[in-house]
């Protein structure tokens, strides 16, 4: 089972702001990273340390930390943003890497 | 702009081997973290393994070891991914991708390649 976890699906109406959580005790110590995953394509990343976005990604995501939970939020979501969303970080134990299981967002 | 170039798809028979590879440019191998990452059809992403340059050596998940090989050739900056003993199971998209140790997380990624498993 994955150390970090994710609701597998969130809806969002066309416009309005929607937030997804990842959880899992390696966050209290790790930053959390988000990935962007549309059919067909590779990741991309579109958060780092918790709250940093590269170059490239609009200003609508954000992110933030408290505790064991990372979120990722999308302000004035578009229909572009419709994807798979991916939290990665270290493994609470050792060196190993972990992704959670993903959530499916809708924009409707 | 770094970019990660990947081999194309392969099938395989149960049991056999796959060779995946990597090629970088916009940097070179020595700077980067190569780690690979796969995903099976419809499933989400799962950490294969990588470079930690803290150690200076490869490390794999628990799930691949004994059944995966990381290798990189600096002189054509290219990475490897082998992965022995195939079943039907490893059929997955496996994704090179470039890793910043400082902040955990993959900065550039590979486009991709399928492994299919069948008999």
């Amino acid at each position: 089972s994955s150390e970090l976890t994710q609701d597998p699906a969130v809806s969002v109406a066309l416009g309005q702001t929607v937030t997804i959580t990842c959880r899992g005790d390696s966050l209290r110590t790790f930053y959390a990273s988000w990935y962007q995953q549309k059919p067909g394509q590779a990741p991309i990343l579109v958060l780092f340390g918790s709250s940093e976005r590269p170059s490239g990604i609009p200003d609508r995501f954000s992110g933030s930390r408290s505790g064991n939970t990372a979120s990722l939020s999308i302000a004035g979501a578009q229909a572009e943003d419709e994807a798979d969303y991916y939290c990665h970080s270290r493994h609470h134990f050792g060196d190993h890497l972990v992704f959670a299981g993903g959530t499916k967002l809708t924009v409707l | 702009q770094v970019q990660l170039v990947q081999s194309g798809a392969e099938v395989k028979r149960p049991g056999a081997s796959v060779k995946v590879s990597c090629k970088v440019s916009g940097d070179t191998l020595t700077d980067l973290s190569i780690h690979w990452v796969r995903q099976a059809p419809g499933k989400g992403l799962e950490w294969m393994g990588g470079f930690d340059p803290e150690d200076n050596e490869k490390f794999y998940a628990q799930k691949f070891q004994g059944r995966v090989t990381m290798t990189e050739d600096t002189s054509t900056e290219t990475a490897y991914m082998e992965l022995a003993s195939l079943r039907s199971e490893d059929t997955a998209f496996y994704y090179c991708a470039s890793y910043k140790n400082s902040w955990y997380y993959f900065d550039y990624w590979g486009q991709g390649a399928l492994v299919t498993v069948s008999s």
